[in-house]
């Protein structure tokens, strides 16, 4: 079983529309990433999480560590936001990353 | 804006070959990472590095692989003898305290 679990794998919206991505984990965190991957395959950090809520711009993150439950919200979503959107969490007591398998976003003019 | 550089960005290469990837980190993080990432498959942790050491690695971090910081600016992965399998996107990411930053990646692929 994946220890991260991302959903919807792929979600398609209208320019304007509020946009979420759901992440869930079953490990224990120290913390959890939310990234950006884009077509040519870069990877750009959004958010770094290890509870509440975070705003940067027109993307919201929140996590709710007793629920291990993570989303990532976009308002008035624009076709430049178009890209893949990985979840990964920080496994208490390790360096390394955790990755879930992505949600590939495209949203239409 | 401080950014993580990789070279090269794209590299081929025959199977049984040595490859060194490259990156150049933040300059004042003290965290390495290796990640890499299979063509269609999420990414996967490969190896960290702190304090010039190897703190963590991955069952994928087998002999073949092997990393360096040679000059207290680059930090290299060095794959010895490559396999078709290699052939993936491979990210290198550094952290100072709290967040991670991660390169553009190298799409390596062997053939």
């Amino acid at each position: 079983k994946n220890e991260v679990e991302q959903s919807p794998q792929n979600l398609t919206a209208q320019e304007g529309e509020f946009i979420t991505i759901n992440c869930s984990y079953s490990v224990g965190i120290s913390a959890l990433h939310w990234l950006q991957q884009h077509p040519g395959g870069g990877i750009v950090s959004l958010f770094m999480l290890s509870s509440g809520k975070k705003k940067h711009g027109r993307l919201i993150a929140t996590i709710n560590i007793q629920e291990k439950h993570s989303s990532l919200h976009i308002t008035a979503s624009h076709p430049r936001d178009s890209a893949v959107y990985i979840c990964a969490v920080a496994k208490g007591g390790s360096e390394k990353l955790v990755f879930g398998k992505g949600t590939k976003l495209t949203v239409n003019p | 804006e401080p950014e993580v550089t990789q070279t090269p960005s794209h590299q081929v290469t025959q199977m049984g070959q040595e490859v060194i990837l490259r990156c150049v980190p933040i300059s004042n993080h003290l965290y390495f990472y290796w990640y890499r990432q299979i063509l269609g498959q999420k990414v996967e942790f490969l190896v960290s590095f702190y304090n010039n050491e190897i703190s963590e690695k991955s069952e994928i971090f087998d002999d073949q692989f092997s990393v360096e910081r040679p000059d207290g600016s680059n930090f290299t992965l060095k794959i010895r003898s490559t396999k078709l399998e290699d052939s993936a996107m491979y990210f290198c990411a550094s952290r100072g305290q709290i967040e991670a930053f991660f390169g553009q990646g190298t799409r390596l692929t062997v053939v």
